[in-house]
This record gives structure tokens, C-alpha cells and sequence, in this order.
């Protein structure tokens, strides 16, 4: 079964521009969180996406933002790009059981990342 | 929120020695805690996790431990190999709907040979 796949796999971007990340999830996964992996802050969660809705957010501002198709693939978006968005984008698809205050959290399997630069 | 905390942040190892790495957690409804090995270029993989109503789990060299009271829980590596030497993060998951991970800080394992 083919992993989680992430592209593209380095872009370079300058302030003000934006970008848009996309991966595809393991085949069978419903759903996709996006982590920003950077030296300083370590590895922090964006949100979550499941069934095309946004079921959980990171403590991001709103200029980070994304979506779900219904065949489950993901975008993040970065608009007004600033230097510090310099990091490792990453994906993880996960089957989506979870939910609920009470739900059993997913086992997440990661892609191997975006690396962003932005000069 | 959750705050997990990681130590050391650099472990240095002879092959075919054991490697220890500790985690501690602040927020007691957290139910699944993940471990990750990540190599240079590449994402993290998993590499063994455990639930909240398991004490202890093991597979082949790797084993995790989950002490709930004490809001700790630790890996064990044993009879390193110069393969495993990489940054190993552990995660916690809040109790809440969805899939949110949160990290600690990362561990440098160096393994010599």
C-alpha cells in the first residue's frame, strides 16, 4: 500500500506571496492533519481535516488555512507569506475512527513533508 | 492545553548498548501516546505507541512504558544499532474529538559503532 505523498517536496517562496501544499493520504484514510515542523518550536499541529470538515485547529493564525476533497487528498494554504513560515510542512493521514470527547485516538502516519523556504 | 515534555535532548550510545528516553505529559486526559523516529530528509515514522490502558508495550528491540500516576512514559532501545541513530519524538493526544498530536522537543540519538 503506497504511504502518504506530499507535494511538492521543496518550493521557495518570497514575503507576501502565498502557497498552496498538497497530500495525498493512504489509500483507505479519511483523515489528514498538517503539523509545521520548525528548529525553534519542534514539530506543532495546524488542524485536522475529516470528511471534507475541519474537525480540529492548532493555535495558527488564520492566515494558514485548508481543505479536504471528498476523495479525502488535502491542501494547506499560507497566504502573506512572513520569513518565519520557513519549516517542514508535514501531512499525516490517519483511518479517521476517532470522535467525540471520548473517542480512541488514530494511529497517523506521516508523508515526508514540504520543505518551505521564504525569502 | 497539553505540554509535553521531553529528555534528554542528545543521547550518545555505544552498539549494543540500551537507550532511554523520557517523556512526561501534564494533561491526565490524554489516552494515546505515540513514538517517532525521524531521519535526516525524511518524515517522522512510527515506530511504537501505547494507550492509556496498557502499562507497558514491546516489540522485538524497542519497548515503551506508560506510568498514568506519574504522567510519564518512556522508551526503551536495546542492543543499539548505528541504524537507529536519528531524532525520536513522543507525542501525547489530548482528549478530544479528532487527532491532534502534541510533541516533545525531540531526542538526538547517536549510536557509535
Amino acid at each position: 500500500k503506497a504511504g502518504v505523498t506530499q507535494t511538492p517536496r521543496y518550493l521557495i517562496k518570497t514575503r507576501g506571496q502565498q502557497v498552496t501544499l498538497s497530500c495525498s493520504p493512504i489509500s483507505g484514510h479519511r483523515s489528514v492533519s498538517w503539523y509545521q515542523q520548525t528548529p525553534g518550536q519542534g514539530l506543532q499541529f495546524l488542524f485536522e481535516y475529516f470528511s471534507e470538515t475541519q474537525r480540529n485547529k492548532g493555535n495558527f493564525p488564520g492566515r494558514f488555512s485548508g481543505r479536504q476533497f471528498s476523495n479525502s487528498r488535502s491542501e494547506m494554504n499560507v497566504s502573506t507569506l512572513e520569513l518565519g513560515d520557513s519549516a517542514l510542512y508535514l501531512c499525516a493521514s490517519s483511518l479517521g475512527l476517532a470522535g467525540g470527547p471520548a473517542g480512541v485516538t488514530d494511529t497517523q502516519y506521516f508523508g515526508p513533508g514540504t520543505r518551505l523556504t521564504v525569502l | 492545553g497539553e505540554n509535553v515534555e521531553q529528555h534528554p535532548s542528545t543521547l550518545s550510545v555505544q552498539e549494543g548498548d540500551s537507550a532511554v528516553i523520557k517523556c512526561t505529559y501534564s494533561d491526565s486526559a490524554s489516552n494515546y501516546f505515540p513514538w517517532y523516529k525521524q531521519e535526516l530528509g525524511k518524515g517522522p515514522q512510527l515506530i511504537i505507541d501505547i494507550r492509556s490502558n496498557v502499562g507497558e508495550k514491546k516489540d522485538q528491540r524497542i519497548a515503551v512504558t506508560l506510568n498514568k500516576t506519574a504522567k510519564h512514559f518512556s522508551l526503551h532501545i536495546t542492543e543499539t544499532q548505528p541504524e537507529d541513530s536519528a531524532v525520536y519524538f513522543c507525542a501525547a493526544s489530548p482528549n478530544q474529538a479528532g487527532t491532534a498530536l502534541i510533541f516533545g522537543k525531540g531526542t538526538t540519538l547517536s549510536v557509535s559503532s
